[in-house]
């Protein structure tokens, strides 16, 4: 079946921007995660939702960052604002149980902010 | 907040040879899980273990789970160049720092 699909594949844009990223989990998963990853670093938490639960929203880096899910599928990660730290591939995941169960992870967003 | 570290970041090796990566949680986990990121690729599960002092093989691939479940292995043996990659430990939905192996054929 289809797996996790993430667009656009890489996003340019301009220091003060705002930019969305969207994840399309696999269909029927109830938990969807979003992470970043700098080049040749590891993966940094961000935001889980977890079904109809409140989000955890601790990895969020700063209030330039915000998520949404709707109706439990698609989620967009938006930031505001961007600046040139926010370079980095974005990283969806979707599992089919709440955490922890195996993450399947989509093929990223590489974001440059110039 | 929990934090999970692992070691050595980078690993080179012949290809033959063996390699481990440790993998250490500051709070106990009720599961962990390993996953392999081959350059320029996404994460891809490898395996979840569940009970204190459990150990699992795939292959030439050993994992273990320590017995206070705050800490974790990988072994490979015999390693092949297509065991390049970071592998990355993750609790919950925290990931470790993650190691990467390089294999000289």
């Amino acid at each position: 079946g289809a797996g996790v699909s993430q667009s656009p594949s890489n996003k340019v844009t301009e220091k003060g921007k705002d930019v969305e990223l969207r994840c399309d989990p696999i269909s029927g998963h109830t938990a969807l995660y979003w992470y970043r990853q700098s080049l040749g670093q590891g993966l940094e938490f961000l935001i889980y939702f977890q079904g109809n639960s409140a989000p955890d929203k601790s990895g969020l880096p700063s209030d330039r960052f915000s998520a949404e899910r709707t109706g439990g599928s698609v989620s967009t990660l938006t930031i505001q604002r961007t600046q040139q730290e926010d370079s980095a591939v974005y990283l969806c995941a979707s599992s089919l149980m709440v955490a922890p169960d195996t993450q399947y992870f989509g093929p990223g967003t590489r974001l440059t902010v110039l | 907040g929990q934090q999970v570290m692992q070691i050595p970041q980078y690993q080179h090796v012949q290809e033959g040879e063996d390699f481990t990566t440790y993998c250490n949680s500051s709070t106990t986990l009720s599961n962990i899980q390993w996953y392999k990121q081959r350059p320029g690729g996404h994460p891809v599960f490898l395996i979840q273990l569940v009970k204190s002092g459990e150990v699992k093989k795939q292959k030439r691939l050993t994992f273990q789970f320590g017995e206070a479940k705050k800490n974790s292995s990988l072994h490979i043996t015999a390693t092949q160049t297509t065991d390049v990659g970071t592998y990355f430990c993750a609790g919950l939905y925290i990931f470790g720092t993650g190691t990467r192996l390089k294999v000289l054929a």
